[in-house]
């Protein structure tokens, strides 16, 4: 079965410094791969989805992630935290044509002044 | 843009009622899908359903049932309501089995149902 595994449930950092939130996925087939973010009291948001053939992925606000087949990893990084990036980010995998997503738990991040 | 609309922002029900969770989407998607958003549990998939009249068990379904008699339109039936259903409930839909599987779903705003 296919799994997401999201470390840390919470990531504080301070405006300006860099983001980093780690996703790991289990999987014997290529997986097809999402960050979606979260604002409170909302529904989600797309930021990126993984295509494969481009291992860098740009998405909105600045983020990007990077897949890393070795390592089975897909993290989220942002150079710059701005106040409004404070919201939860979910990693999601997909390997079926019926597109039923497997969802980490999420990681909340916290940005402070 | 693919507008997903949840009937409710929030709700609040009493244990035992029969609730109802309405959703609609304009962009002509096949799939759509049911989760329920709990702390610490992150999102999970209760139902979907990849064509009208057609319905396929998530994760976890007991306790819920669903209807699709229009592409557009996807319900969620709390059969007897319970405490432990409440919940956030997200909606989502997304382009058929005849598209690429890396089509993103696209979310509601969610309904926040309490049961008291």
């Amino acid at each position: 079965a296919q799994s997401v595994t999201q470390l840390g449930s919470h990531v504080s950092v301070s405006e300006g410094a860099l983001v980093l939130l780690r996703c790991n996925y289990s999987s014997s087939v290529p997986p097809y791969l999402f960050w979606y973010v979260q604002y409170p009291n909302q529904g989600l948001q797309l930021l990126l989805k993984y295509t494969t053939g481009a291992t860098l992925v740009k998405g909105i606000n600045g983020f990007e992630a990077e897949f890393k087949k070795s390592e089975t990893s897909f993290h989220l990084t942002k150079p710059s935290a701005h106040m409004s990036d404070a919201a939860e980010y979910l990693c999601a995998v997909t390997f079926s044509g019926y597109s039923t997503l497997t969802f980490g738990k999420g990681t909340m991040l916290l940005v402070s002044p | 843009d693919v507008k997903v609309t949840q009937s409710s922002r929030y709700l609040v029900k009493r244990t035992g009622e029969k609730v109802f969770l309405e959703c609609v989407q304009d962009m002509d998607h096949e799939n759509m899908f049911w989760y329920r958003q709990d702390p610490g549990l992150g999102l999970r998939l209760i139902y979907f359903s990849y064509d009208v009249k057609m319905k396929e068990k998530g994760d976890i379904p007991e306790g819920y049932s669903v209807s699709r008699e229009k592409k557009e339109r996807f319900s969620l039936i709390l059969e007897s309501a319970s405490t432990n259903q409440t919940s956030m409930y997200l909606c989502a839909s997304t382009l058929g089995q005849g598209s690429t599987p890396n089509q993103p779903q696209h979310f509601g705003d969610g309904t926040r149902l309490s049961i008291l």
